[in-house]
């Protein structure tokens, strides 16, 4: 089946610092990626998707120069948190789907990085 | 507008019971809904989905969810529920003008008791 990894798995950082978070489908192409953001106990909440070799399409209130979205290869996006600061700690989950799927497919999940800023 | 709506936080449940958990959605148009499970400090897993076809889809670990038209409804359910089916599910719906996007609902805790 397909996979989706995600690194680091969790990470904690200084306020004020940058925090990149990767993004990799293993075993498939996938044009698109998503970025999703879970506050505790709530659902997921589409931060933007990154469409490879163009910019990322970010979802209202969600500030793009805040959660830089890089998308370069067809395997790889990441996400960086400029100048995290202690509101941005979440748990944070990418997506990908797969190149030429139809509707019918499903987004595949990474595991998820839980950032902590302190 | 599409959306889903799972209106229990939680559902209970003994071990070999049968379970539950309820989904409601609004589309316009077909729709095509998906469950997910999510274990603590983990991504989601896909569970099932319905495109077309057969009301009652089967899925992975034995769970399968029944699509209403008529009620709008997507439930999950499962037989005989097991303690490792403890975990978040998550409703969602395909926006059918970007399928890019899709809606996921509050998420239900199921937890399973021995």
């Amino acid at each position: 089946g397909a996979v989706v990894s995600q690194h680091p798995s969790r990470v904690i950082c200084k306020s004020g610092t940058s925090v990149k978070i990767e993004c990799r489908s293993l075993d498939f192409q996938a044009t698109t990626m998503f970025w999703y953001r879970q506050f505790p106990k709530q659902s997921l909440m589409l931060m933007a998707t990154s469409n490879e070799g163009s910019k990322a399409t970010y979802e209202q209130g969600v500030e793009k120069d805040k959660f830089l979205i890089n998308h370069a290869s067809l395997t790889l996006s990441t996400l960086t948190v400029t100048s995290a600061h202690p509101e941005d700690s979440s748990f944070y989950i990418c997506s990908a789907y797969p190149e030429n799927a139809g509707g019918r497919e499903t987004q595949y999940f990474g595991p998820g990085t839980r950032l902590l800023v302190l | 507008a599409q959306s889903v709506a799972q209106p229990e936080d939680q559902v209970n449940v003994a071990e070999g019971n049968p379970l539950t958990v309820k989904c409601t959605y609004s589309v316009s148009g077909n729709p095509y809904l998906f469950w997910y499970v999510q274990y603590p400090n983990r991504g989601l897993q896909f569970l099932l989905k319905y495109i077309t076809g057969d009301n009652l889809v089967k899925g992975s670990y034995g769970f399968e969810a029944e699509f209403n038209k008529s009620q709008t409804s997507f439930h999950l359910k499962k037989p005989s529920a097991l303690v490792s089916d403890s975990a978040l599910y998550f409703c969602a719906v395909r926006d059918m003008t970007n399928f890019n996007k899709f809606y996921f609902g509050s998420g239900t805790k199921l937890n399973v008791k021995p």
